[in-house]
């Protein structure tokens, strides 16, 4: 089946810095990627949508500014956590849906942990 | 707003036993439904996909059907394992693509 990948799987920072993750689809273009974080013990909420070559669409009560989206390419959506702080700690996973796909194949994750 | 919730929150039964797992969805109007496994601070397993014109999907010991007037889906578990032991999500799609997550069921299987 389709392959998507997050790098890294697993980061810790300094408060205040920034962190960005990728999301690349290995064997597949995709038009679309969605962004999800799931917080200990919850479930995944979604962030947003982003489309290849137009700006991501961001859900009620996501703040744009702080979770920066890129998708450059049919492959690759970046996440990017601007000044992060301790409560951006989180389980955060990409999803990708290529053109004809009825499904989604979604990333293994990335552990973020801001000290 | 779509909103989606598993009942029950969590579930521990010996090996062996059969074991139900509930979806519910406010919006009928889905695309299609899809059953997850999660092991612990992992990604997604996906168990099986069901289309919103199909009414049950089967992959081995799982079985998942769907009634989409009322708002349903269940997951059934044949003959649990302490290997099925993960939290399972039931997310709905629309036409959108954009997946609603269930609060997920925590099931552990004994040995």
């Amino acid at each position: 089946g389709a392959v998507v990948s997050q790098h890294p799987s697993r980061v810790i920072c300094k408060s205040g810095t920034s962190v960005k993750i990728e999301c690349r689809s290995l064997d597949f273009q995709a038009t679309t990627m969605f962004w999800y974080r799931q917080f200990p013990k919850q479930s995944l909420m979604l962030m947003a949508t982003s489309n290849e070559g137009s700006k991501a669409t961001y859900e009620q009560g996501v703040e744009k500014d702080k979770f920066l989206i890129n998708h450059a390419s049919l492959t690759l959506s970046t996440l990017t956590v601007t000044s992060a702080h301790p409560e951006d700690s989180s389980f955060y996973i990409c999803s990708a849906r290529g053109s004809v796909a009825d499904t989604q194949y979604f990333g293994p994750g990335t552990r973020l942990t801001v000290l | 707003k779509q909103e989606v919730t598993q009942i029950p929150a969590a579930l521990s039964v010996p090996e062996g036993e059969n074991l139900v797992l509930n979806c519910s969805f406010t919006d009928s109007a889905i695309y299609n439904l899809q059953w997850f496994r999660q092991d612990p601070g992992k990604g997604l397993t996906s168990l099986l996909l069901i289309q919103s014109s199909q009414r049950e999907q089967t992959s081995g010991r799982l079985n998942a059907s769907l009634d989409k007037s009322s708002g349903r889906s269940t997951l059934y578990i044949a003959a649990s394992q302490p290997g099925d032991s993960a939290t399972y999500l039931c997310a709905v799609t629309s036409g959108t693509y954009k997946y609603i997550f269930g609060t997920g069921t925590r099931l552990k299987v004994l040995a």
